[in-house]
């Protein structure tokens, strides 16, 4: 079965600083999508950022940027010049790629932005 | 437009009831997707709708919890005999047929006392 592990329950960054969020994975499979999901306290999840496992380039969006490992099943995300409005949970999530396939969720990671 | 709703906001029961939880995805998304989502943890699984069947719906608990999608739009989880061990955050999600990306609702925090 898949699984998704964050082992940082807890971040800390400066405001205008980068910081760097850890997922790990396990897959048999070849084909597959990861994401990263941003849930303030409303509650809402955010999608932050895609990855498409056969893609060998990393996802970027503004201020976002992932690290994808697919040897290692690694998947981490950085952010870059931090902002207040970033601090969140965040998650890390896993699908196969078949159509509509159900999301596997990391544990998460609460970030808090220091002015 | 609106993106995925989701009603009551909060619901509070007590041990023994029954409550239903109501989710409206964007419109003309056809896949509809359930999770539930326990204190400090990350959302789980519960069930997947394509249109109005139920094509996956292996991360139901328990006979107790059920679904429908009877038109292909709205969704309501249904939880009969409700536990204390039902209390979390219901997550619902939509996408399109190809479902690349699900979008998700605010959720609806359920209480049992």
């Amino acid at each position: 079965a898949q699984t998704v592990t964050q082992s940082q329950p807890e971040m800390s960054v400066q405001e205008a600083e980068t910081v760097t969020l850890s997922c790990t994975y396990d897959t048999s499979e070849s084909d597959y999508y990861l994401f990263w999901y941003k849930q303030p306290p409303s509650r809402q999840m955010i999608l932050v950022i895609r990855q498409e496992a056969y893609k060998q380039q990393n996802a970027t969006e503004n201020r976002f940027s992932v690290n994808f490992q697919k040897a290692a099943k690694s998947f981490s995300l950085k952010i870059s010049d931090s902002q207040l409005g970033d601090a969140a949970m965040y998650f890390c999530a896993y699908r196969y790629y078949n159509q509509g396939g159900k999301l596997i969720f990391g544990q998460g990671t609460e970030l808090s932005v220091k002015p | 437009g609106a993106g995925v709703s989701q009603t009551p906001s909060n619901k509070v029961t007590e041990k023994g009831k029954y409550v239903e939880l109501r989710c409206d995805p964007i419109s003309g998304h056809t896949a509809l997707y359930w999770y539930r989502q326990s204190l400090g943890q990350g959302p789980e699984f519960l069930i997947y709708f394509q249109g109005t069947g139920a094509a996956d719906d292996s991360g139901l608990p328990n006979d107790r919890f059920f679904a429908v999608r009877p038109e292909g739009s709205v969704s309501t989880l249904k939880i009969q005999r409700t536990e204390r061990g039902d209390s979390a955050v219901y997550l619902c999600a939509s996408s399109t047929h190809r479902g690349e990306t699900q979008y998700f609702g605010p959720g609806t925090r359920l209480l049992v006392l």
